[in-house]
């Protein structure tokens, strides 16, 4: 079982609507968890972190957590052609030293 | 500007070669990475510093170098044993080890001839 899984996709949308994103993760002692759009041919941006159970919402992006369940998700409301793009998640998880294990990222298309 | 540079944006390489790809900051971060991502896959990584002079292997290090004298660089040298060079190095920083949120370079895409 890989550590950090998501949907390949593609996951596509239409303009206006809203995407939702979603990653699992198998360490239960992880503890910090990122979400990341990378645009074909560029490097990653980070645009949510979540540390805790619930909802953080910056914009137009809602970041989920729910560690019982251990998975992590992120909204995007009004999604726009822009917000195409793969969308990496990222966990800290306990048993890799503080360091970032990385999904294979969902593809997101928004259609106009 | 503050930010991560990484050069050269794109490099050819024969087989057999040895190549460095250069990275720099001046976030004033303590720490520093190293990546490399396939088509469709996630970042895997290859050597992380947490202080200067410091550095440690990650998940794919074989094949690979990296020295850490400055704070700000950490270049990466990617030897002839490294059986399927072909990637984009993506080259990340972060305020300190024990904070998690990483924030990455351009990268370099390295085609090997």
């Amino acid at each position: 079982q890989k550590e950090v899984e998501q949907n390949s996709g593609p996951l596509s949308v239409p303009e206006g609507a809203i995407a939702s994103l979603n990653c699992t993760y198998s360490d239960r002692g992880s503890q910090s968890f990122f979400w990341y759009r990378q645009y074909s041919g560029k490097s990653p941006e980070l645009i949510m972190s979540i540390y805790s159970n619930g909802d953080k919402e910056d914009g137009r992006f809602t970041a989920q957590l729910n560690k019982a369940s251990q998975y992590v998700s992120l909204l995007i409301r009004d999604s726009q052609p822009s917000d195409s793009a793969t969308y990496l998640c990222a966990v800290n998880t306990a048993s890799s030293a503080r360091q970032l294990t990385f999904g294979s990222g969902t593809q997101l298309t928004v259609l106009p | 500007d503050g930010g991560i540079t990484q050069s050269p944006k794109y490099l050819f390489r024969k087989e057999g070669q040895n190549v460095t790809l250069s990275c720099e900051q001046n976030l004033n971060h303590d720490a520093m990475y190293w990546y490399r991502q396939d088509p469709g896959q996630g970042l895997r990584l290859i050597y992380y510093s947490q202080i200067v002079n410091d550095f440690q292997k990650g998940d794919i290090a074989e094949g690979y170098s990296v020295s850490r004298e400055k704070k700000e660089s950490f270049p990466l040298t990617v030897t002839s044993a490294q059986k399927n060079p072909t990637a984009f190095y993506l080259c990340a920083s972060s305020l300190l080890a024990s904070i998690p949120e990483q924030f990455f370079g351009p990268g370099t895409r390295l085609t090997v001839l």
